[in-house]
């Protein structure tokens, strides 16, 4: 699996986006980018993967650079139970295992 | 539909005493991973289960082993306990096979050994 790396931690103002980053440059044609969040002492959730398209879905949106090789999930307008550990996972399509790295740990201020 | 559930939630064992986790993936889903997240860390993966056979295995010595049983559940035994061995023990549970799926983490069950 390739290697992610992410800012270890980020602020952001409550209702304001908030724009996490994550590099995969060497991320293979067949690995999809995944991103999870764990709030504490809880299990990792779900929340978008994509391949190189953009994806959104209710909780956030994805945007993959053309070359694949970072991405940034964005949660359109932060709210305070946001805060918690953002998961940048890269993975092949029928593997089972996720590589975590240390995450973000997204802190949203009122 | 229920989520993953884990149990039990929290144990306490001794060194060197054996212990087993249990773990039910959602309705439905064929794949069930395992991953033990110390204080601090992301989860590390330690097993991953499919139609009841094993399709990999993480770095973790012998002493930790699993198994799923028919209807898609499964266990974790881990062996002679370390201090070490003191993390939260997380189940993911998913489809699985050759398309991209997510994986749906359970509660976790959450281990300390003295």
């Amino acid at each position: 699996d390739a290697k992610t790396t992410q800012p270890t931690s980020m602020d952001c103002a409550e209702g304001r986006a908030a724009n996490l980053p994550c590099n995969h440059s060497t991320i293979s044609g067949n690995e999809y980018v995944y991103w999870y969040r764990q709030i504490h002492s809880q299990g990792p959730q779900y929340i978008i993967h994509g391949l190189k398209n953009n994806e959104t879905n209710e909780m956030a949106s994805l945007i993959i650079t053309e070359d694949r090789k970072s991405s940034t999930l964005i949660l359109p307008h932060a709210t305070l139970r946001d805060t918690a550990v953002y998961y940048c996972i890269v993975r092949a399509t029928n593997a089972g295992k996720s590589t975590f790295g240390d995450g973000t740990t997204l802190t949203v201020k009122p | 539909d229920a989520g993953v559930t884990q149990s039990p939630t929290h144990l306490i064992k001794t060194r060197g005493q054996h212990v087993t986790l249990r773990c039910s993936p959602i309705s439905g889903h064929k794949s069930v991973s395992w991953y033990q997240q110390v204080l601090g860390q992301g989860p590390q993966f330690i097993f991953q289960y499919y139609e009841k056979e094993e399709r990999g295995r993480g770095n973790f010595p012998d002493r930790f082993s699993a198994r799923q049983f028919p209807n898609y559940s499964s266990e974790l035994n881990v062996n002679a306990l370390l201090l070490g061995d003191s993390a939260l023990y997380l189940c993911a549970s998913s489809l699985g096979g050759a398309v991209p799926y997510e994986q749906y983490f359970g509660p976790g069950t959450r281990l300390t050994v003295t």
